[in-house]
């Protein structure tokens, strides 16, 4: 059963620090994609990651695909109060792509 | 162009009641998901529907959840009787391509007392 995990479960910083939050599984995805989500708002996809070691940039937020695909980091530069959110990775199986499991989260809270 | 379109945003209930959600995916998307999402958790999937197929409904309790996507555009979801256990916020989203890029709409909260 493919799991996928993510730490830290809560983050709370002070603006303008930095932040790496991860996501780990133990199997193999063909894509991952991180998302953020606001209270009483849907998820909101934020990147794709394809090739293992794959490095997407996305203003201060910097994404890395592990080499072996099976895990993922989102690095937050100069945090800003309005990146406060739940930041969800989804892992797309690798034999069927449209079966994707989401990890549990990790609440970003950031105090200006 | 439109997003995922979802309603109601919030629905209460007494246990044992039924309720239903809809939701309009983006035009074009063949793709369309259900999802369930509790407090402090990721969203879980319910049903996968590949235009009016489900194709993937492993996880939706079929004793009292059904759902339904006529035409393969519009989709219903629904619990009947509803149970304390239901509240969350269901999640729909869709896709269009082969790589899981999915467009969420902005849920509808249950709660059941």
């Amino acid at each position: 059963t493919q799991l996928l995990e993510q730490s830290p479960q809560f983050l709370s910083i002070q603006e303008g620090e930095n932040l790496t939050v991860y996501c780990n599984s133990s199997s193999v995805f063909s894509s991952l994609q991180w998302y953020r989500q606001e209270p009483g708002e849907g998820p909101v996809l934020l990147v794709t990651v394809v090739t293992g070691g794959e490095v997407k940039k996305l203003k201060r937020l910097t994404f890395q695909f592990g080499d072996a695909r099976k895990d993922s980091s989102l690095h937050i530069t100069a945090a800003q109060p309005g990146d406060t959110g739940l930041y969800l990775c989804a892992g797309a199986d690798e034999t069927s792509y449209d079966k994707v499991i989401f990890g549990p989260g990790t609440s970003l809270s950031v105090i200006p | 162009e439109a997003g995922v379109v979802q309603s109601p945003r919030y629905k209460i209930i007494e246990k044992k009641q039924p309720v239903a959600f809809w939701c309009n995916p983006i035009s074009g998307h063949n793709t369309l998901y259900w999802y369930r999402q509790n407090l402090g958790q990721g969203p879980e999937l319910l049903i996968r529907y590949e235009n009016e197929e489900a194709v993937d409904d492993s996880q939706l309790p079929k004793d009292r959840f059904s759902a339904e996507r006529l035409k393969g555009v519009d989709s219903t979801l629904k619990i009947q009787p509803a149970e304390l256990g239901d509240s969350a916020v269901y999640l729909c989203a869709s896709s269009s391509n082969t790589q899981f890029e999915a467009f969420f709409g902005q849920g509808t909260r249950l709660t059941v007392v």
